[in-house]
Protein backbone atom coordinates (compact mmCIF):
# COMPACT_ATOMS: atom_id res chain seq x y z
CA UNK A 1 0.00 0.00 0.00
CA UNK A 2 1.00 3.50 -0.41
CA UNK A 3 1.83 5.71 2.04
CA UNK A 4 2.55 9.26 2.70
CA UNK A 5 5.28 10.92 5.44
CA UNK A 6 5.46 14.54 6.67
CA UNK A 7 7.88 14.45 9.20
CA UNK A 8 8.20 18.24 10.12
CA UNK A 9 4.21 18.30 11.87
CA UNK A 10 5.32 22.12 12.23
CA UNK A 11 7.76 24.89 10.50
CA UNK A 12 8.84 28.49 11.45
CA UNK A 13 10.19 30.80 8.81
CA UNK A 14 10.57 34.73 8.85
CA UNK A 15 9.00 36.62 6.53
CA UNK A 16 10.79 36.84 2.88
CA UNK A 17 13.32 34.05 4.03
CA UNK A 18 12.79 30.82 2.22
CA UNK A 19 11.68 27.18 3.79
CA UNK A 20 11.91 23.84 2.59
CA UNK A 21 8.95 21.20 3.33
CA UNK A 22 9.57 17.64 3.23
CA UNK A 23 7.61 15.00 2.03
CA UNK A 24 8.44 10.91 1.61
CA UNK A 25 6.18 8.34 0.09
CA UNK A 26 6.28 4.78 -0.73
CA UNK A 27 5.07 2.86 -3.49
CA UNK A 28 5.79 0.30 -6.64
CA UNK A 29 3.53 1.98 -8.78
CA UNK A 30 5.41 3.93 -11.80
CA UNK A 31 2.54 5.98 -13.00
CA UNK A 32 1.32 8.66 -10.43
CA UNK A 33 1.34 12.39 -9.41
CA UNK A 34 2.26 14.07 -6.25
CA UNK A 35 0.52 17.26 -4.74
CA UNK A 36 1.12 19.96 -2.70
CA UNK A 37 -1.97 21.56 -1.08
CA UNK A 38 -2.36 24.27 1.19
CA UNK A 39 -4.73 24.92 3.73
CA UNK A 40 -5.64 28.01 5.35
CA UNK A 41 -7.13 28.35 8.78
CA UNK A 42 -10.30 28.70 6.95
CA UNK A 43 -9.85 24.88 5.95
CA UNK A 44 -10.73 25.07 2.10
CA UNK A 45 -7.98 23.67 0.64
CA UNK A 46 -6.11 24.54 -2.71
CA UNK A 47 -3.68 23.16 -5.32
CA UNK A 48 -0.30 25.03 -4.82
CA UNK A 49 2.11 22.62 -7.38
CA UNK A 50 1.98 19.28 -8.82
CA UNK A 51 4.81 16.85 -10.16
CA UNK A 52 4.06 14.02 -12.56
CA UNK A 53 6.49 11.27 -11.71
CA UNK A 54 7.73 10.66 -15.39
CA UNK A 55 8.51 14.15 -15.86
CA UNK A 56 12.23 14.50 -13.95
CA UNK A 57 12.30 18.60 -14.54
CA UNK A 58 11.30 20.08 -11.09
CA UNK A 59 7.46 21.57 -11.01
CA UNK A 60 7.43 25.76 -10.38
CA UNK A 61 5.18 27.96 -9.73
CA UNK A 62 5.80 31.25 -8.90
CA UNK A 63 7.51 31.47 -5.55
CA UNK A 64 7.01 27.41 -4.86
CA UNK A 65 9.07 25.13 -6.15
CA UNK A 66 9.44 21.30 -5.56
CA UNK A 67 12.75 18.63 -5.81
CA UNK A 68 11.34 15.24 -6.97
CA UNK A 69 13.87 13.03 -5.83
CA UNK A 70 12.03 10.08 -7.37
CA UNK A 71 14.56 7.58 -6.35
CA UNK A 72 14.58 8.40 -2.61
CA UNK A 73 10.75 8.88 -3.35
CA UNK A 74 10.76 12.43 -1.45
CA UNK A 75 8.84 15.24 -2.72
CA UNK A 76 10.05 18.14 -0.96
CA UNK A 77 7.91 22.16 -1.23
CA UNK A 78 10.52 24.88 -1.23
CA UNK A 79 8.80 28.38 -0.59
CA UNK A 80 10.79 31.26 -1.58
CA UNK A 81 10.23 34.89 -0.17
CA UNK A 82 7.95 33.83 2.22
CA UNK A 83 4.76 35.98 2.78
CA UNK A 84 2.40 35.88 5.71
CA UNK A 85 -0.41 34.86 3.98
CA UNK A 86 1.82 31.51 3.39
CA UNK A 87 1.05 30.62 7.19
CA UNK A 88 -1.13 27.35 6.68
CA UNK A 89 -0.89 23.88 6.97
CA UNK A 90 0.75 22.31 4.03
CA UNK A 91 -0.56 18.31 2.55
CA UNK A 92 1.75 16.54 0.37
CA UNK A 93 -0.41 13.94 -1.24
CA UNK A 94 0.21 11.16 -3.69
CA UNK A 95 -2.46 9.83 -6.62
CA UNK A 96 -1.58 6.50 -8.56
CA UNK A 97 -2.59 6.96 -11.42
CA UNK A 98 -2.12 2.50 -12.06
CA UNK A 99 -5.67 1.03 -13.17
CA UNK A 100 -7.63 4.00 -13.10
CA UNK A 101 -7.67 4.33 -9.55
CA UNK A 102 -6.55 7.85 -9.17
CA UNK A 103 -6.86 7.35 -5.43
CA UNK A 104 -5.75 10.06 -3.35
CA UNK A 105 -3.44 9.04 -0.40
CA UNK A 106 -2.61 12.44 1.99
CA UNK A 107 0.54 12.89 3.86
CA UNK A 108 -0.57 14.07 7.98
CA UNK A 109 0.62 18.12 7.52
CA UNK A 110 3.24 20.45 8.46
CA UNK A 111 1.58 23.49 10.11
CA UNK A 112 4.17 26.68 8.70
CA UNK A 113 4.40 29.90 10.54
CA UNK A 114 5.30 32.58 9.24
CA UNK A 115 7.25 35.36 11.98
CA UNK A 116 6.94 38.90 10.78
CA UNK B 1 -18.22 30.85 -11.34
CA UNK B 2 -19.08 29.18 -7.51
CA UNK B 3 -17.08 26.88 -5.91
CA UNK B 4 -17.98 23.85 -4.12
CA UNK B 5 -20.21 24.26 -1.68
CA UNK B 6 -21.06 22.58 1.68
CA UNK B 7 -23.79 22.76 4.20
CA UNK B 8 -24.25 23.11 6.99
CA UNK B 9 -20.67 24.91 7.93
CA UNK B 10 -20.60 23.18 11.76
CA UNK B 11 -22.78 20.47 13.12
CA UNK B 12 -23.36 19.42 17.01
CA UNK B 13 -25.33 16.41 17.88
CA UNK B 14 -25.58 13.53 20.50
CA UNK B 15 -23.90 10.20 19.68
CA UNK B 16 -26.72 7.88 18.16
CA UNK B 17 -28.43 10.99 16.30
CA UNK B 18 -28.55 11.13 12.58
CA UNK B 19 -26.74 13.88 10.21
CA UNK B 20 -26.30 14.24 7.05
CA UNK B 21 -23.71 16.51 4.67
CA UNK B 22 -24.66 18.36 1.66
CA UNK B 23 -22.34 19.14 -1.44
CA UNK B 24 -22.74 20.95 -4.42
CA UNK B 25 -19.68 20.59 -6.85
CA UNK B 26 -18.50 22.70 -9.25
CA UNK B 27 -21.19 23.00 -12.43
CA UNK B 28 -19.46 20.25 -14.48
CA UNK B 29 -17.65 18.46 -12.93
CA UNK B 30 -18.13 14.84 -12.88
CA UNK B 31 -16.26 13.62 -9.84
CA UNK B 32 -16.88 14.08 -6.70
CA UNK B 33 -15.15 13.12 -3.42
CA UNK B 34 -15.96 12.53 -0.10
CA UNK B 35 -13.05 12.81 2.69
CA UNK B 36 -12.63 12.78 6.18
CA UNK B 37 -10.62 14.57 8.19
CA UNK B 38 -9.95 14.18 11.72
CA UNK B 39 -7.94 16.48 13.75
CA UNK B 40 -4.42 16.69 13.66
CA UNK B 41 -4.46 14.68 10.12
CA UNK B 42 -4.85 14.72 6.33
CA UNK B 43 -8.51 13.72 4.54
CA UNK B 44 -8.78 10.51 4.16
CA UNK B 45 -11.14 9.60 1.30
CA UNK B 46 -13.98 8.20 1.68
CA UNK B 47 -15.94 7.76 -1.19
CA UNK B 48 -15.60 9.09 -4.95
CA UNK B 49 -18.28 9.45 -7.64
CA UNK B 50 -18.02 9.22 -10.97
CA UNK B 51 -21.25 11.40 -12.10
CA UNK B 52 -23.66 8.94 -10.04
CA UNK B 53 -21.71 5.93 -9.67
CA UNK B 54 -19.61 4.88 -6.72
CA UNK B 55 -16.61 3.99 -7.94
CA UNK B 56 -14.42 3.89 -5.09
CA UNK B 57 -16.42 3.19 -1.53
CA UNK B 58 -13.89 0.65 -0.12
CA UNK B 59 -12.94 3.21 2.57
CA UNK B 60 -16.99 4.36 3.12
CA UNK B 61 -17.90 2.13 6.62
CA UNK B 62 -20.87 0.49 4.98
CA UNK B 63 -22.30 -0.05 8.94
CA UNK B 64 -23.67 3.44 9.67
CA UNK B 65 -22.14 5.70 6.66
CA UNK B 66 -24.08 5.57 3.32
CA UNK B 67 -24.12 7.93 0.93
CA UNK B 68 -26.02 8.97 -2.66
CA UNK B 69 -25.23 11.12 -5.52
CA UNK B 70 -28.71 11.73 -7.82
CA UNK B 71 -28.33 13.11 -11.13
CA UNK B 72 -24.88 13.23 -11.05
CA UNK B 73 -24.70 16.27 -9.58
CA UNK B 74 -24.98 17.27 -5.83
CA UNK B 75 -24.40 14.44 -3.40
CA UNK B 76 -25.39 13.71 0.33
CA UNK B 77 -23.07 11.97 3.18
CA UNK B 78 -25.38 10.25 6.05
CA UNK B 79 -24.02 8.74 9.09
CA UNK B 80 -26.56 6.34 11.02
CA UNK B 81 -26.36 6.42 14.28
CA UNK B 82 -23.46 8.91 14.73
CA UNK B 83 -20.43 7.81 17.07
CA UNK B 84 -18.15 9.85 19.19
CA UNK B 85 -15.35 8.78 17.17
CA UNK B 86 -17.05 10.12 13.85
CA UNK B 87 -15.84 14.17 15.15
CA UNK B 88 -14.19 14.95 12.49
CA UNK B 89 -14.29 17.67 9.44
CA UNK B 90 -16.14 16.23 6.62
CA UNK B 91 -14.79 17.96 2.90
CA UNK B 92 -16.32 17.84 -0.29
CA UNK B 93 -14.18 17.88 -3.08
CA UNK B 94 -14.67 17.93 -7.28
CA UNK B 95 -12.98 17.34 -10.29
CA UNK B 96 -13.60 17.57 -14.23
CA UNK B 97 -12.61 13.83 -14.27
CA UNK B 98 -10.74 11.37 -12.18
CA UNK B 99 -7.30 11.52 -13.75
CA UNK B 100 -7.93 15.73 -14.28
CA UNK B 101 -4.76 17.26 -12.16
CA UNK B 102 -6.87 19.60 -9.60
CA UNK B 103 -9.73 19.16 -7.04
CA UNK B 104 -11.32 21.79 -6.22
CA UNK B 105 -12.17 21.51 -2.09
CA UNK B 106 -15.44 23.05 -0.04
CA UNK B 107 -14.94 24.66 3.17
CA UNK B 108 -16.30 21.36 5.01
CA UNK B 109 -18.09 20.61 7.32
CA UNK B 110 -17.58 20.20 11.38
CA UNK B 111 -18.80 17.51 13.01
CA UNK B 112 -18.72 17.28 16.96
CA UNK B 113 -20.47 14.35 18.52
CA UNK B 114 -21.29 14.65 21.90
Amino acid sequence: AQTVTQSQPEMSVQEAETVTLSCTYDTSESDYYLFWYKQPPSRQMILVIRQEAYKQQNATENRFSVNFQKAAKSFSLKISDSQLGDAAMYFCAYRSDSSGTYKYIFGTGTRLKVLA
Amino acid sequence: EAGVVQSPRYKIIEKKQPVAFWCNPISGHNTLYWYRQNLGQGPELLIRYENEEAVDDSQLPKDRFSAERLKGVDSTLKIQPAELGDSAVYLCASSLEARDNEQFFGPGTRLTVL
